[in-house]
């Protein structure tokens, strides 16, 4: 398996404008989890889902945000409109629940900056 | 979840053990132990996890203290390749991994 895939991986844009997030997860894994990293803030959890559904999205910063999985290989992390504090990696990761460890297999991030 | 306290940072010199701890003295009788790394630039990798019982697989060795208050990431033989932000997190599942600030690892040749 290729592992969890993201695009783009580098995204700069100006502020106010919308900006779109892609993630594929592992195929066959069951969760789906948008993180932000920031040097001020660390690794924060911003959302995760379970079979397409969102279950916890306390993380998400305010309503600018929003996150989609309408399916099972496919999710999107829309910011809109963006402002200049969205810049940060933002990862994807996911996991199996049947799996031996649970563990979350992340991506490689897409760096954005908002100017 | 309970929190965590590890060092900000630490030194290893390359071919030897490496030795990471891990206070949680707050944890709970059914919160696991996890550890995570974060290599520059890349999304953070799983390295191990566990309950009560010391576990070991092929990239590390977990010491878990008898009252589970603290514990300990063996690296075996450290290598360069294992620089890296090594986290430690105690939750209940993996769904809610809090990552910290964690422990900035350097193998020094």
């Amino acid at each position: 398996d290729a592992g969890v895939i993201q695009s783009p991986r580098h995204e700069v844009t100006e502020m106010g404008q919308e900006v779109t997030l892609r993630c594929k997860p592992i195929s066959g894994h069951d969760y789906l989890f948008w993180y932000r990293q920031t040097m001020m803030r660390g690794l924060e959890l911003l959302i995760y889902f379970n079979n397409n559904v969102p279950i916890d999205d306390s993380g998400m910063p305010e309503d600018r945000f929003s996150a989609k999985m309408p399916n099972a290989s496919f999710s999107t992390l829309k910011i809109q409109p963006s402002e200049p504090r969205d810049s940060a990696v933002y990862f994807c990761a996911s996991s199996y629940s049947r799996g031996k460890n649970y563990e979350q297999y992340f991506g490689p991030g897409t760096r954005l900056t908002v100017t | 979840d309970a929190k965590t306290t590890q060092p900000p940072s630490m030194d290893c010199a390359e071919g030897r053990a490496a030795n990471l701890p891990c206070n949680h003295s707050t944890i709970s009788g059914n919160e696991y132990v996890y550890w995570y790394r974060q290599i520059h630039s890349q999304g953070p990798q799983y390295i191990i996890h566990g309950l009560k019982n010391n576990e070991t697989n092929e990239m590390a060795s977990l010491i878990i203290t008898e009252d589970r208050k603290s514990s300990t990431l063996i690296l075996p033989h450290a290598t360069l390749r294992d620089t890296a932000v090594y986290y430690c997190i105690v939750s209940y599942g993996n769904n809610r991994l809090a990552f910290g600030k964690g422990n900035q690892v350097v193998v020094i040749p």
